[in-house]
């Protein structure tokens, strides 16, 4: 079965600082691959997406991600945080077989 | 459009009581998805719909869940009877089909004490 792995629970950066979340996914053909951000009481917001093509896809909010099939990778790029990026993090995929499948999510701390 | 609309935000229940969650889709998206959080088991999969009708409850953790959607307007999901261990955030999503991005709705805090 396909799975999603996130490795880094909880990330603390300042704020203006780059950041980088990491994802990996285990899946023999290409993913369709999408990272979500949650805020606290709120639902999952879609930050980006990547089906095909140019695999440096660009999302919401100033996000960006890079799919590298070499490393089974999708992790999440933004080059300066501001203090409203505070929330947890989740990277997912889709297959038809199990439909969407979601990482166990890293929560995201700025500091001031 | 509103988004995907559930209700009650938050749900305090006491034990062997039954509980109905709701949800109200995007009009126009055709899937459905019921999701539990929790901090030890992450997202969970309940069960989804497509077109009304359900694909995959496997997820359903046991007799006592059970999810309908009677048209495509509306959705519920009811415990019944309901356990401590049920307290979680139950979120509903709704997407047009396919491999299209999943929309949340804001899910409901359910308290089971």
């Amino acid at each position: 079965a396909q799975s999603v792995t996130q490795p880094d629970i909880h990330i603390t950066v300042s704020e203006g600082a780059s950041l980088e979340l990491r994802c990996n996914y285990s899946y023999g053909a290409t993913p369709y691959l999408f990272w979500y951000v949650q805020s606290p009481g709120q639902g999952l917001q879609l930050l980006l997406k990547y089906f095909s093509g140019d695999t440096l896809v660009q999302g919401i909010k100033g996000f960006e991600a890079e799919f590298k099939r070499s490393q089974s990778s999708f992790n999440l790029r933004k080059p300066s945080v501001h203090w409203s990026d505070a929330a947890e993090y989740f990277c997912a995929t889709y297959n038809y077989g199990q439909n969407f499948v979601f990482g166990p999510g890293t929560r995201l701390s700025v500091l001031p | 459009d509103a988004g995907v609309i559930q209700s009650p935000r938050h749900e305090v229940t006491e034990m062997g009581q039954e509980v109905t969650l709701r949800c109200k889709p995007i009009s126009g998206h055709n899937s459905l998805f019921w999701y539990r959080q929790t901090m030890m088991r992450g997202l969970e999969l309940l069960i989804y719909f497509n077109n009304n009708v359900p694909i995959d409850d496997s997820g359903m953790p046991e007799d006592r869940f059970s999810a309908k959607m009677p048209n495509a307007s509306f959705s519920t999901l009811k415990i019944q009877p309901s356990e401590p261990r049920d307290s979680a955030v139950y979120f509903c999503a709704t997407a047009v089909g396919g491999i299209s991005p999943l929309h949340f709705g804001n899910g409901t805090r359910l308290t089971v004490t």
